[in-house]
């Protein structure tokens, strides 16, 4: 079974600096993608950015970037340049490549609430 | 709005009544999961659907829960009598291999 783990239950910085959130996870599974999802107060689930075990380029989208590493089983977010809007709980999540026709569930880890100060 | 959208928003009920969510998805997309998140934790599977066909349920889904997805459309869960440990938010997710789309949640409250 696979198990995600995120050792920090809370965080907060100041705007404008930058933010590492950590998420380690237990899988036998070769192929799997990484997720972290930002669920802000009283609102939806949103996708921040995904990455795919078999590529080893870490993925990036815009102040968004991530420290993949494999062998470690670790999967960080780092927020640049953090905004008010970036204050949200963050999830890390993990789905196993089984293909299109197969169960895909997301396997979550606890969350870390991010607050970005003024 | 082409989103996934999932009504009530709230629900407070009393323990021992039943209850009734709907999720409707995103319409080009034939899978559909929902999943339970209970305060300070992330969510956890509950079932999904291929087209209509229920195809998986977690042991979390007691016989008190039911969920249906007619015509592969919107999908509904129910709880029969309610317990108090049934309070939650209640996700549906709306995917497309492999990114899950998540509507705004429904928080069940039960007193």
């Amino acid at each position: 079974a696979q198990t995600v783990t995120q050792s920090q239950p809370e965080m907060s910085v100041q705007e404008a600096e930058t933010v590492t959130l950590s998420c380690t996870y237990d899988t036998s599974e070769s192929n799997y993608y990484l997720f972290w999802y930002k669920q802000p107060p009283s609102r939806q689930m949103i996708l921040v950015i995904r990455q795919e075990a078999y590529k080893q380029q870490n993925a990036t989208e815009n102040r968004f970037s991530v420290n993949f590493q494999k062998a470690a089983k670790s999967f960080s977010l780092k927020i640049s340049d953090s905004q008010l809007g970036d204050t949200a709980m963050y999830f890390c999540a993990f789905m196993k490549r089984a293909g299109r026709d197969s169960n895909y569930q997301l396997i979550w880890g606890a969350g870390t609430k991010l607050i970005i100060k003024p | 709005d082409t989103g996934v959208s999932q009504n009530p928003r709230h629900k407070i009920t009393k323990r021992g009544q039943n209850v009734t969510f709907r999720c409707d998805p995103i319409s080009e997309h034939n899978r559909l999961y929902w999943y339970r998140q209970t305060l300070g934790q992330g969510p956890e599977f509950l079932t999904y659907f291929q087209n209509e066909a229920q195809l998986e349920k977690s042991r979390l889904l007691s016989d008190r829960f039911s969920a249906e997805r007619p015509k592969g459309s919107f999908s509904t869960l129910e709880i029969q009598r309610t317990e108090q440990g049934d309070s939650a938010m209640y996700l549906c997710a709306s995917s497309f291999y492999p990114k899950q789309f998540f509507g705004p949640g429904t928080r069940l409250t039960v007193l």
